[in-house]
């Protein structure tokens, strides 16, 4: 079956620009997470929703992050006005419930020039 | 301090040797552990969940210490497959199971 897919897989952008990444979780999932995963680090937590639902975005770096999942499947992480500090791959995960297994796509790597 | 530590490598070792990775972790309120494989350039894929009795899943087994918070990894009889990132994961159930990741562990298994 399909697993999680996100979008774009590579994102350019010029610094002060504002970008979307997409994720769709696997059919079904009720949990979604969101992690940064700057280079050569481990991932990072962003942000959790549970269906539409976003119960903790204590990870979300600054309020120029922003992230949505309105309709409790597709998820779509905005950050205004990037920075290069901004340069890292963003992952998401899904899960069927909670305490199950998160499944990971394959990221989007921003680089900000 | 990183709430997960672990170190970063990398382990350079011989096709067939035993390698054993370790990492411990500062919240004592974690509730479920893992040990997470990355490929160059590729998602964190679940290697195994940790268990307090230990697990073991072919030539990997892991083990959790609760009261030293300490994880840890043994590999057997390495094979070039093996060579990747080894991430030790901790999961808090109360934050929706938020997984805290280690730096990441460096593995190089070579002929």
């Amino acid at each position: 079956g399909a697993g999680v897919s996100q979008s774009p897989r590579y994102k350019v952008a010029k610094r002060g620009q504002d970008v979307a990444l997409r994720c769709d979780p696997i059919s079904g999932h009720v949990s979604l997470f969101w992690y940064q995963q700057a280079l050569g680090q481990g991932p990072e937590f962003l942000t959790y929703f549970q269906n539409e639902a976003q119960l903790d975005k204590s990870g979300l770096p600054s309020d120029r992050f922003f992230a949505e999942r309105p309709e409790g499947s597709v998820s779509t992480l905005k950050i205004q006005r990037t920075q290069q500090e901004d340069s890292a791959v963003y992952l998401c995960a899904s899960s069927r419930t909670p305490i199950y297994e998160q499944y990971f796509g394959p990221g989007t790597r921003l680089t900000v020039t | 301090r990183k709430e997960v530590e672990q170190d970063p490598g990398p382990f350079n070792v011989p096709e067939g040797a035993t390698v054993a990775f370790n990492c411990t972790y500062s919240n004592s309120a974690s509730q479920s552990f893992f040990w997470y494989r990355q490929d160059c350039r590729k998602e964190p894929k679940l290697l195994m969940s940790v268990y307090s009795s230990g697990n073991e899943d072919g030539r990997f087994t892991a083990q959790l210490n609760r009261a030293s918070q300490y994880i840890s990894l043994l590999i057997r009889d390495s094979k070039l497959s093996d060579s990747a990132t080894y991430l030790c994961v901790v999961g808090n159930n109360n934050a929706g199971n938020m997984l805290t990741f280690g730096g990441g562990t460096r593995l190089m298994v070579k002929p």
